[in-house]
């Protein structure tokens, strides 16, 4: 069945930039997503990639997909305290199936 | 761009009680919904999957009978806490997918709702 797997903590110093790292296990994602979400709060759709792209940037964010080895990264440039959040990696596979999500990484922006 | 409104954002219920949560999607049909929980510090658990107008498929460990779900129709699904206890205290939070245009969207057809905080005193 299908897992993704994150690291549950991570720590940086403002204006640092931030990786957080996800792997997962399904080769038939066809979606992989980074999610954020604030303490209270509903889940925010940060970025996507596509299953065959190997990079995504958008303004701060950068995504990086190595396909082979079925890990997916997020780096944060810049990182500033309101990047304090939990970070979901979420994969999709082809049809009508439900996101799984990783257990999310929390960052935390020492000022 | 999609959008789904859920509500109530906050609800304080006591224990025995019925609580009943809805997710409507405002502007795309919602041909299936998502329903997860999510425990404090803990990540989002897919409690069931339902389709416009059939009965909810539930995940494994899931009461249906606790956990009442209704798509009767395109743009509502309701999720109902049924004889609510402490334990039910979480925040459940919708996924609606447009299957008819999912793919033309830039997050392939996932929209979440806001979330609803749910506490049984």
């Amino acid at each position: 069945g299908e897992d993704v797997e994150q690291s549950l903590f991570l720590s940086v110093r403002e204006g640092d930039s931030s990786v957080i790292n996800c792997t997962y296990t399904d080769s038939s994602s066809t979606y992989l997503y980074w999610y954020k979400q604030e303490p209270g709060a509903g889940l925010q759709l940060l970025t996507y990639i596509f299953s065959n792209m190997d990079m995504k940037q958008d303004q701060r964010l950068t995504v990086l997909l190595n396909k082979k080895d079925k890990h997916l990264s997020l780096r944060i440039a810049d990182t500033q305290t309101g990047d304090s959040a939990i970070y979901f990696c979420a994969e999709s596979i082809e049809g009508n199936t439900p996101l799984v999500f990783g257990k999310g990484t929390r960052l935390s922006v020492i000022a | 761009g999609a959008v789904v409104s859920q509500h109530p954002s906050r609800v304080i219920c006591k224990s025995g009680t019925s609580v009943k949560i809805e997710c409507r999607s405002l502007d795309f049909q919602a041909t299936t919904m998502f329903w997860y929980r999510q425990f404090p510090k803990q990540s989002l658990m897919l409690m069931a999957t339902s389709n416009e107008g059939s009965k909810a498929t539930y995940e494994q460990g899931v009461e249906k009978d606790k956990f009442l779900i209704n798509h009767a129709s395109l743009t509502l699904s309701t999720l109902t806490v049924t004889s609510a206890h402490p334990e039910d205290s979480s925040f459940y939070i919708c996924s609606a997918r447009d299957s008819g245009t999912g793919r033309l969207r830039a997050n392939y057809g996932y929209t979440f709702g806001s979330g609803t905080r749910l506490t049984v005193v």
